[in-house]
């Protein structure tokens, strides 16, 4: 089915660090959500964007919705252990209420 | 609240056995996503459904898979018969855009194995 391209495929950080991934599309996006998922777990929401240019914070997490509507960002400043996960997007593209999801993102952080 | 509710967690069957995944959607929201994760295919989109009509199935892999929602408060995702290939986390989740709240919440999944 339909992915959206999500980079990178994954990334070992040292705690404190910060994180930045991304997602890209070839379709323009009404709406882009981003999810943290754990093993064994459902994918859990962090971030809702609605808007293109639009830049939303979730304490250390800060999301943005590309102005070509067709891009978003994540980024998470001062990584902790608990942060260790599988992040992705999901956009919803123009004239639909589906969601299709990125690639993922496997996060490590070393302590 | 409650959020999205899906039963089984886990479903071990033997190929060639009709299996059936169930889901309760969160209370007032009228979108229903059927979603199937595997590492080869990532999160795919199965079908959806908007107050209990299905709106897109062409994510479905074939006939041997159909989705129901026969009331706004309850989905199955039944296969019949079942191969080894369908062995996969399965999921539902579930939105109510009409409320300015486009956000899907998911289910914790379904892992299903075919043996």
């Amino acid at each position: 089915g339909q992915q959206l391209n999500q980079s990178p495929q994954s990334m070992f950080i040292q705690e404190g660090e910060d994180v930045s991934m991304n997602c890209t599309s070839s379709s323009i996006f009404n709406t882009w959500l981003w999810y943290k998922q754990d093993p064994g777990e459902g994918p859990v929401l962090l971030i809702a964007l609605y808007k293109a240019g639009e830049l939303t914070s979730n304490g250390r997490l800060t999301a943005q919705f590309g102005i070509t509507r067709k891009d978003s960002f994540l980024n998470i400043s001062a990584s902790i252990p608990s942060d260790v996960g599988i992040y992705f997007c999901a956009g919803q593209p123009s004239g639909t209420y589906k969601y299709i999801f990125g690639t993922g993102t496997r996060l490590k952080v070393l302590a | 609240d409650a959020g999205v509710i899906q039963s089984p967690r886990h479903e071990v069957t033997e190929m060639g056995q009709e299996v059936t995944l169930r889901c309760k959607p969160i209370s007032g929201h009228d979108y229903l996503f059927w979603y199937r994760q595997t590492m080869m295919r990532g999160l795919e989109l199965l079908i959806y459904f908007n107050n209990n009509v299905p709106i897109d199935d062409s994510g479905m892999p074939e006939d041997r898979f159909s989705a129901k929602m026969p009331n706004a408060s309850f989905s199955t995702l039944k296969i019949q018969p079942s191969e080894p290939r369908d062995s996969a986390v399965y999921f539902c989740a579930s939105s109510s855009p009409g409320w300015g709240k486009p956000e899907a919440f998911f289910g914790q999944g379904t892992r299903l194995t075919v043996v």
